[in-house]
């Protein structure tokens, strides 16, 4: 079956505009996962869902970023006012349940620009 | 911040050489997991090991993991140009499904 699906692949925008970053992950995967990633840096945890609630967004930098997943499955990141320093990959993963034994799948990331 | 730090933060060998590469945690946790990523975008995971275990095979790989020392290493035997890659250990915490990753180790497998 798909994989985690990402979109767009590449986001070029102005300081101070707003972003959606959207995520499809696997068919039937319950938790989903937000990261970003800087050049030269491993991923850093933002948000993680099971199912549609946020079940830890100790990640978030601050209230200018937000995630949904209203139905469970698709999610959206949100980011308002964007700034430089927001400029990086932002990665998405699902898997099966929540859970530390759990695989995540990744998606191939969102490079996030901001001019 | 990140919890897992990576040794080294970059290796350079030739094929058919043995990668070893070394990450060491903070808190107790719940397992580690290696992952490998190429050309900065989406990772593939590797190998889970978890807390009751010192020792997992897969293929070329082998991983230990020192509960103890807070240390783990990621033995890529016989390595191959195409394990080029960067590699990153990640740990979820006792209790939590938070997955921290480390800065990662560079490799570069010379043909």
């Amino acid at each position: 079956g798909a994989g985690v699906s990402q979109t767009p692949s590449n986001k070029v925008t102005e300081k101070g505009k707003y972003v959606e970053l959207r995520c499809d992950p696997i068919s039937g995967h319950t938790a989903l996962y937000w990261y970003r990633q800087s050049l030269g840096q491993g991923p850093e945890f933002l948000i993680y869902f099971q199912g549609t609630g946020a079940a830890d967004d100790s990640g978030l930098p601050n209230d200018r970023f937000f995630a949904v997943r209203p139905e469970g499955s698709v999610s959206t990141l949100k980011i308002q006012r964007t700034e430089r320093g927001d400029s990086a990959v932002y990665l998405c993963a699902s898997s099966l349940t929540a859970g530390g034994g759990n695989t995540q799948y990744f998606g191939p990331g969102t490079r996030l620009t901001v001019l | 911040s990140q919890q897992g730090e990576e040794d080294p933060q970059a290796l350079s060998i030739q094929e058919g050489e043995n990668a070893t590469m070394n990450c060491s945690y903070k808190t107790s946790i719940n397992n580690l997991q290696w992952y490998r990523q190429n050309s900065g975008r989406g990772l593939v995971h590797l190998i889970l090991i978890r807390s009751n275990e010192r020792e997992k095979h897969s293929g070329r790989l082998r991983v230990t993991l020192d509960t103890s020392k807070k240390s783990s290493s990621l033995l890529i035997t016989a390595s191959r140009a195409a394990d080029t890659a960067s590699y990153f250990c990640a740990t979820a915490n006792t209790g939590g499904f938070k997955t921290i990753f480390g800065a990662g180790t560079r490799l570069f497998v010379k043909a």
